[in-house]
């Protein structure tokens, strides 16, 4: 079974200074990751996707994340925050063909202070 | 093409009552799958659908939850006598492919209020 977590559940920053929000996984085979973005009564939007490939994968909103399978990491950042980017932030694990379901972590709720 | 569409937004019930909460894919899209956020929590998946069928229902309580996807209409959620440990924001998402690499697309949520 696969699992998420995230190792912070809030992080404040101040506008324009870089960011991470940090996570990592379990898994007993090949993985699918994800990052997702949730604003105040919305759904949750895809940021970006690891699949196959470069492990460094760019985004929307200058959002990248490195996956980094020795450290079962997948790390999201960004060089400079905005005002906008105050949200709920969610980081997923899915078990590769066959295993359709997302498991999620628990979220980092990323503040940016002007 | 319009994303993916739940409604109510917001629902009430008193314990007891029953609740029905629908969801309709994207356009193109057969695979469904339900979650429930409680407050300060993540995402916990509770079933995932594919039209007529349930693939996986192994994260729905084995009492009062059930869910359908039907050949025609939307997907449907249904709580029999709710209590107040239900509220909860419950999630629709869709794909168009199977396997796990085919991102999911979210909707807005219900949120479920049991007084």
């Amino acid at each position: 079974a696969q699992s998420v977590t995230q190792l912070d559940s809030q992080v404040p920053v101040f506008e324009e200074a870089p960011v991470e929000l940090r996570c990592n996984y379990s898994s007993s085979v090949s993985v699918y990751l994800f990052w997702y973005v949730q604003y105040p009564n919305q759904g949750l939007q895809l940021l970006l996707k690891y699949l196959s490939g470069s492990t460094l994968v760019k985004g929307i909103n200058g959002f990248e994340a490195e996956f980094n399978k020795s450290q079962t990491s997948f790390h999201l950042r960004k060089p400079s925050v905005h005002i906008s980017d105050t949200a709920e932030y969610f980081c997923a694990v899915s078990g590769g063909q066959g295993a359709q379901k997302l498991v999620f972590g628990q979220g980092t709720r990323l503040t940016i202070n002007p | 093409n319009a994303g993916v569409m739940q409604n109510p937004r917001h629902l009430v019930r008193r314990r007891g009552q029953e609740a029905r909460l629908r969801c309709s894919p994207m356009k193109g899209h057969s695979h469904v799958y339900w979650y429930r956020q409680l407050p300060e929590e993540g995402l916990k998946f509770m079933v995932y659908l594919q039209k007529e069928n349930i693939i996986d229902e192994s994260g729905m309580p084995k009492e009062r939850f059930s869910a359908e996807f039907p050949k025609e209409g939307p997907s449907i959620l249904r709580i029999q006598q709710v209590v107040r440990g239900d509220s909860a924001a419950y999630f629709c998402a869709s794909s168009p492919l199977s396997g796990g690499n085919s991102p999911l697309h979210f909707g807005n949520g219900t949120r479920l209020t049991v007084t």
